[in-house]
């Protein structure tokens, strides 16, 4: 079975400052999709990222960027240039169902890690 | 992307009773998934609902508790049965999504969540 864990419960950090989140999971699987969901107080899960197994390059967008180390398992998230509207829950979840690098067999479920709480300050 | 209307957003039930949260997609989508969020938790997978078959569940999650409908291929609705207080948690549905970025181009899209709270 597939497991994702995210080890930092909290993290705080001061406005405009960088901070990376952590995400390790465990599969058997050699395609897959990653992704970051942030959810704010409002409750509403947002997309954040998403990387693809097969793809060597790191995905950025905007101030939101990834390390994926295959090898290792590990997708840790960067937030550059921090604002307060980044203050949220973030989840990383990982999908499977991939005969192929790029070939989807439909839309599948994701597994979630436990959530980081991030709280940027003013 | 998609837009999820979740509905109710909030209730308040008492024991024994069943809530029935609908999820309307403005959208066709061949899969819509239905998760459970309890206090403080991560999101779990209750079940995969697709059009004109039976509702696929994951482990811990039986069809007579959550019984899913998926009439068409905008609309689901989960039903929560003879609730507990153990049941109170946030559900979500959510459905697979075309993000028009640099890096992706797929994704997932969420409803704004139901906070059930039982009594």
């Amino acid at each position: 079975a597939q497991t994702v864990t995210q080890s930092q419960p909290e993290m705080s950090v001061q406005e405009a400052e960088t901070v990376t989140l952590s995400c390790t999971y465990d599969t058997s699987e050699n395609n897959y999709y990653l992704f970051w969901y942030k959810q704010p107080p409002s409750r509403q899960m947002i997309l954040v990222i998403r990387q693809e197994a097969y793809k060597q390059q790191n995905a950025t967008e905007n101030r939101f960027s990834v390390n994926f180390q295959k090898a290792a398992k590990s997708f840790s998230l960067k937030i550059s240039d921090s604002q307060l509207g980044d203050t949220a829950m973030y989840f990383c979840a990982f999908e499977t169902g991939f005969s192929e690098p790029s070939i989807r067999q439909g839309a599948q479920k994701l597994v979630f890690g436990q959530g980081t709480r991030l709280t940027i300050n003013p | 992307s998609a837009v999820i209307s979740q509905k109710p957003s909030r209730d308040i039930c008492q024991r024994g009773t069943s809530l029935t949260i609908q999820c309307q997609v403005d959208s066709q989508v061949t899969m819509m998934f239905w998760y459970r969020q309890q206090p403080g938790q991560s999101l779990t997978l209750i079940a995969t609902a697709n059009q004109g078959s039976e509702a696929t569940y994951e482990s811990g999650f039986v069809i007579d508790k959550f019984p899913i409908s998926r009439p068409n291929l905008t609309f689901s609705t989960l039903t929560v049965s003879n609730m507990s207080p153990e049941d109170s948690s946030i559900y979500l549905c959510s459905v697979e999504d075309v993000f028009f970025w640099e890096s992706s181009n797929y994704g997932y899209t969420f409803g704004s969540g139901t906070r059930l709270t039982v009594v």
